[in-house]
């Protein structure tokens, strides 16, 4: 079993829809959480970052840890066609060098 | 947000040749690169941490002379792939610590670097 898992997709959505992506994890030592998006061709690209469990929200996108069960969530509202990508979950631990656990990646299309 | 520079972002080389991909953080300082290979539509695999002043940590499986990696300073590190043969081609991939001001963990990707070995 990896330790972080998530639904390669592909996800395909209507513009202006709310997305929900979602991967759970295994590791109870993992603290922090991070969301890449990843177009074809290019590098990962920081969308949200959190530590432990909570909300975060930053524009159009929310970010959600639930530690008790494990469950890494990220939401787009009003989905645009520019938000066809891949995305990427990651996990790490404290103290572990900084080393990230991905997700396998969920492919998202919107169509206008 | 901060930046990590990869050049060259594409390059064709012959098998049996070797290549230097390099990595720059241009606005933070790092101590600790990491380095990861992707093949097309699958995730990022860790190949090594890159440690600034110190040998590179590879992941098992992961030929440390065939991926040679120098961290010599904060803002540099380089991937050589060397003796490279076509199952070498991929998409090589950088990132970076900020292990200064308020993002504290965060980790920030480079652009990427395709290779092609003909």
């Amino acid at each position: 079993q990896k330790e972080v898992e998530q639904d390669p997709g592909p996800l395909s959505v209507p513009e202006g829809a709310i997305v929900s992506l979602n991967c759970t994890y295994s590791n109870s030592a993992f603290q922090y959480f991070m969301w890449y998006r990843q177009y074809s061709r290019k590098g990962p690209e920081l969308l949200m970052y959190t530590y432990s469990s909570g909300n975060k929200e930053d524009g159009r996108f929310t970010a959600q840890v639930d530690k008790s069960s494990k469950y890494i969530s990220l939401f787009i509202r009003d989905s645009q066609p520019s938000d066809s990508a891949t995305y990427l979950c990651a996990s790490m631990k404290q103290n572990a060098g900084n080393m990230l656990t991905f997700g396998g990646g969920t492919r998202l299309m919107v169509k206008p | 947000g901060a930046v990590v520079s990869q050049h060259p972002s594409r390059v064709i080389c012959k098998s049996g040749t070797s290549v230097k991909i390099e990595c720059r953080s241009l606005d933070f300082q790092a101590t600790t690169m990491f380095w990861y290979r992707q093949f097309p539509k699958q995730s990022l695999m860790l190949m090594a941490t890159s440690n600034e002043g110190s040998k590179a940590t590879y992941e098992q499986g992961v030929e440390k002379d065939k991926f040679l990696i120098n961290h010599a300073s904060l803002t540099l590190s380089t991937l050589t792939v060397t003796s490279a043969h076509p199952e070498d081609s991929s998409f090589y991939i950088c990132s970076a610590r900020d292990s200064g001001g308020g993002t504290g963990n965060t980790i920030y990707f480079g652009e990427g670097s395709w290779l092609t070995v003909v």
